[in-house]
């Protein structure tokens, strides 16, 4: 049971590069969450996906794009890059629709460390 | 101490010490809260949540103290080890889409 997987762990782009940050769960969940962490900030939400099929705006969206491919999958696209979005990005993932408090935990991967030059 | 900048708040403590860290959250409608341990290089990991309508729960060396009167939380770590040693993120939740709003986090540092 690997929980939720992102790929790649580290990648050094170019200003106005594009590329797809990848994430998958096999925990069965429903809901799917994009994140990125600056140095001495908290954990910013970009996108969610609260169900196969949806996507909303978090806190910072703007340069970025979302797919929710199926349930187990969700990416996150940088169309062009730009130096501000150099970063680490977290996925996480919930289980909804359950009674009871562990509907609200997140489960985190290990992140995508990027640097945009 | 105050985070300034880029500088998180930092707490250093002795091994075997008891710990207590400290989060302000700021929507008295947020009704659900969860405490996060990160450690270097690696994703949040889950520690100990507790709902609005409880102001104590205790887990395994761990404890979450909610005061809802003055919107304040703090997570207990009882007999403090080095692996201990990460940063400590609170977050709360607001309403019932299921999102969190994560503070900047404390570093704690076991010295042994």
């Amino acid at each position: 049971n690997a929980g939720v997987t992102q790929t790649p762990k580290f990648q050094v782009l170019k200003t106005g590069q594009s590329m797809t940050l990848q994430c998958a769960q096999d925990m069965n969940h429903n809901s799917m969450y994009w994140y990125r962490q600056d140095p001495g900030m908290g954990l910013r939400l970009i996108y969610y996906s609260a169900s196969e099929g949806t996507t909303d705006k978090g806190e910072v969206p703007n340069g970025y794009n979302v797919s929710r491919l199926n349930k187990r999958e969700f990416s996150l696209r940088l169309e062009s890059a730009a130096p501000s979005q150099t970063s680490v990005y977290f996925c996480a993932s919930r289980l909804q629709g359950t009674s009871g408090r562990s509907k609200n935990i997140q489960y985190f991967g290990a992140g995508t460390r990027l640097s945009v030059l | 101490g105050e985070s300034v900048g880029l500088h998180l708040p930092t707490l250093s403590v002795q091994e075997g010490d008891n710990s207590i860290i400290n989060c302000a959250y700021s929507n008295s409608a947020s009704d659900y809260f969860i405490w996060y341990k990160q450690e270097s290089g690696k994703g949040p990991q889950f520690i100990i949540d507790i709902r609005s309508n409880m102001d104590k729960r205790q887990g395994q060396r761990v404890t979450v103290l909610l005061n809802k009167t003055v919107k304040h939380l703090s997570l207990q770590i009882a007999a403090t080890q080095p692996g201990d040693s990460a940063v400590y993120f609170c977050a709360e939740k607001r309403g019932s889409n299921y999102k969190l709003t994560f503070g900047k986090g404390t570093l704690l540092t076991v010295n042994p």
